[in-house]
This record gives C-alpha cells, sequence and structure tokens, in this order.
C-alpha cells in the first residue's frame, strides 16, 4: 500500500501565528482527509481535500481557521490559523485506499502545542 | 444519527490474558467497520476491517473481531495479551456511499507484566 508522511511531525507555536502542516503520499489518491485529535480524545473529521476542487469541512470547522490545498493528486497542507492553545492538538492526513471497502491510511501526526 | 460506542475508556489486563474491547454502532444500514490501533506517539494502523462475508474477521497482530448485526457489535479479541500491545484502540465505521469515518472514543488499553 501507499506510505503517506506528515512535516512536520511536531512543532511549538506562538498563539496569534500560523502553522501550515504538509502530508504527502507516494503515489496518486483521489480522496485525502485532515483529521484533529484534542488531548485524550478521539479524531475528528475537519475536512476532506479532492484535487481540483475546495475542500469540504465538517460542522464546527471553517475556511479561515483550516484553509487546505490539494494542488495535486499526492500532496496536501492543512493550515491552523491564528492559533491559542485550544489548537493544542494531533493533526493527522489520511487518504483513502483504491479498494471499495473506504479503508482510510492514516499519517504519523503532527503534534502541536500552542503557548 | 450515525454513530460508534466503545463503552470502556480504559482497560487493564495482565499479560497472556485474554481480552475483549467492545465496539456498538448505530448505522441505517450495516456499515463498513475497521479496528485502528495507535501506540504513543504514532500514527493509526488498521487492524482489521469487516464489510461483507464472514462475520468473524481475523487482522493482523493476532486480532479478530466478530461482527453481530443482532447486537451492533464488532467486538474486538485476542486470545492472550501481549505488553507490546499496550495502546489505544479506536472502532470507527462508514456507511457506504458516504466515506465520511467515524471515530469511537477510543478505548486505552493497559498490559501488566
Amino acid at each position: 500500500s501507499a506510505v503517506i508522511s506528515q512535516k512536520p511531525s511536531r512543532d511549538i507555536c506562538q498563539r496569534g501565528t500560523s502553522l501550515t502542516i504538509q502530508c504527502q503520499v507516494d503515489s496518486q489518491v483521489t480522496m485525502m482527509f485532515w483529521y484533529r485529535q484534542q488531548p485524550g480524545q478521539s479524531l475528528t473529521l475537519i475536512a476532506t481535500a479532492n484535487q481540483g476542487s475546495e475542500a469540504t469541512y465538517e460542522s464546527g470547522f471553517v475556511i479561515d481557521k483550516f484553509p487546505i490545498s490539494r494542488p495535486n493528486l499526492t500532496f496536501s497542507t492543512l493550515t491552523v490559523s491564528n492559533l491559542s492553545p485550544e489548537d493544542s492538538s494531533i493533526y493527522l492526513c489520511s487518504f483513502e485506499g483504491t479498494g471499495d471497502d473506504y479503508e482510510q491510511y492514516f499519517g504519523p501526526g503532527t503534534r502541536l502545542t500552542v503557548t | 444519527a450515525q454513530s460508534v460506542t466503545q463503552p470502556d475508556i480504559h482497560i487493564t489486563v495482565s499479560e497472556g490474558a485474554s481480552l475483549e474491547l467492545r465496539c456498538n454502532y448505530s448505522y441505517g444500514a450495516t456499515p463498513y467497520l475497521f479496528w485502528y490501533v495507535q501506540s504513543p506517539g504514532q500514527g493509526l494502523q488498521l487492524l482489521l476491517k469487516y464489510f461483507s462475508g464472514d462475520t468473524l474477521v481475523q487482522g493482523i497482530k493476532g486480532f479478530e473481531a466478530e461482527f453481530k448485526r443482532s447486537q451492533s457489535s464488532f467486538n474486538l479479541r485476542k486470545p492472550s495479551v501481549h505488553w507490546s500491545d499496550a495502546a489505544e484502540y479506536f472502532c470507527a465505521g462508514v456507511s457506504g456511499g458516504y466515506n465520511k469515518l467515524i471515530f469511537g472514543a477510543g478505548t486505552r488499553l493497559a498490559v501488566h507484566p
């Protein structure tokens, strides 16, 4: 199966700044997803990113706060803007496999701490 | 509303003991179901999945899960736990034709020597 990587693996940022997370897959994939995992919590879907179209955001997440780019079929970025301590979380990207069973493959995550 | 429920937040077992982690789902139709494991500082790794056919599915690392439609459950089992199994386990589901993966709250497994 394809390999998925994220950069950075972790970062410490000051409030009011922004962090851009990169997600790279070593083969072309149609659907990519971005999740947030708050401390001690489960995963919550932020948005679905398809190449060539605007990302689709879940309830509670807005483009101004979480702008997403998907310039091609192997790459996506998530920016977390105007950071506050409440944004301290692990952010994970994933992609959907080519089978018909909706299996998703996850990156290692980016651990963000906002001070 | 579609949901996945993991009733147990924490479970502690002794090494070598058997393990069962519970997962219940609420979907209009039979969902596609998954178990993922997250070790500290790691991403999610798929243990096993169910979408049709045999209701007892085998996964990696000696795990298996049984889909029971009558109980709306998809419990994860392992006959003998190893210390390296200590991790967070997530059950997840998606309804066919709608590829949003919904995760349960997770069960944190601790293994005593």
